[in-house]
C-alpha cells in the first residue's frame, strides 16, 4: 500500500514536443505529491509538487495534474527540451513530522533535439 | 542557495569494513533522511532523524547501519560491516517543513 507506480520507464519525446508521466498511488493518506528531476551521478532535485485540494498546478513548462477520484497523478512537460533530457521520479508522503517520500520507480526522459 | 552537503563523492571499500558517509543539512532544518539508490533503481528510505533520535527506519537499515548527529551540524550513515549489496549511492536529504532537499550522493562500491 505505500508503493507509488510510474509508468512510462522510458519516453523519448522530439524537441517542442509534450512529455507525459504517469504515477499511481493506492494509500489515501499520500498527501503531499512532489516530483524530482534527476540527472545522471545528481541528487534528485525537486522539480514541482502538489497537495491533493488543487487538480492542477503550473510551474513554468511543468504542470502537475491530480485526479484525486483515481488516486493518480501526473506530470507534463511542455516545449520539451533537450536539455530537459533527465530521470525524473515522482514521490508521495504522509504528512506529519518525519515522514519519508516514497518514491517511484522512475522514468527516463529523451528529448531529441 | 543554500544546499545540503555530503562527502565523500565517491567511497571504495573491502567488504566488511566499516564506512561512514557524512553529510551537513542546510542549517535551519529540522528532519533528516538518508536514502540510496541501486544503479538504475529507485530511490529507497532509509531512516529518518528529528529532534536527536530515529523516527522512522526502513527494512534495509538494519542492526549493521547506524545515524549519527554528533555535534549539531554532521549528519552521519556508518555501516560497520558493508556487504557487497550495499554497494549503492547514498543521498542525504533535510527539510524544514515541506520540501525536502537532496545532496549530491556519495557512491559506495565494496568490493
Amino acid at each position: 500500500q505505500q508503493q507509488v507506480k510510474q509508468s512510462p520507464q522510458s519516453l523519448i519525446v522530439q524537441k517542442g514536443g509534450i512529455s507525459i508521466i504517469n504515477c499511481a498511488y493506492e494509500n489515501t493518506a499520500f498527501d503531499y505529491f512532489p516530483w524530482y528531476q534527476q540527472f545522471p551521478g545528481k541528487g534528485p532535485a525537486l522539480l514541482i509538487a502538489i497537495r491533493p485540494d488543487v487538480s492542477e498546478k503550473k510551474e513554468g513548462r511543468f504542470t502537475i495534474s491530480f485526479n484525486k477520484s483515481a488516486k493518480q497523478f501526473s506530470l507534463h512537460i511542455m516545449d520539451s527540451q533537450p536539455g530537459d533530457s533527465a530521470t525524473y521520479f515522482c514521490a508521495a508522503r504522509v504528512s506529519g513530522s518525519a515522514r519519508q517520500l516514497t518514491f517511484g520507480s522512475g522514468t527516463q526522459l529523451t528529448v531529441l533535439p | 542557495e543554500p544546499e545540503v552537503t555530503q562527502t565523500p563523492s565517491h567511497q571504495v571499500t573491502q567488504m566488511g569494513q566499516e564506512v561512514i558517509l557524512r553529510c551537513v543539512p542546510i542549517s535551519n532544518h529540522l528532519y533528516f533522511y538518508w536514502y540510496r539508490q541501486i544503479l538504475g533503481q529507485k530511490v529507497e528510505f532509509l531512516v529518518s532523524f528529528y529532534n536527536n533520535e530515529i523516527s522512522e527506519k526502513s527494512e534495509i537499515f538494519d542492526d549493521q547501519f547506524s545515524v549519527e548527529r554528533p555535534d549539531g551540524s554532521n549528519f552521519t550513515l556508518k555501516i560497520r560491516s558493508t556487504k557487497l549489496e550495499d554497494s549503492a549511492m547514498y543521498f542525504c536529504a533535510s527539510r524544514a517543513v515541506i520540501e525536502a532537499f537532496f545532496g549530491q550522493g556519495t557512491r559506495l562500491t565494496v568490493v
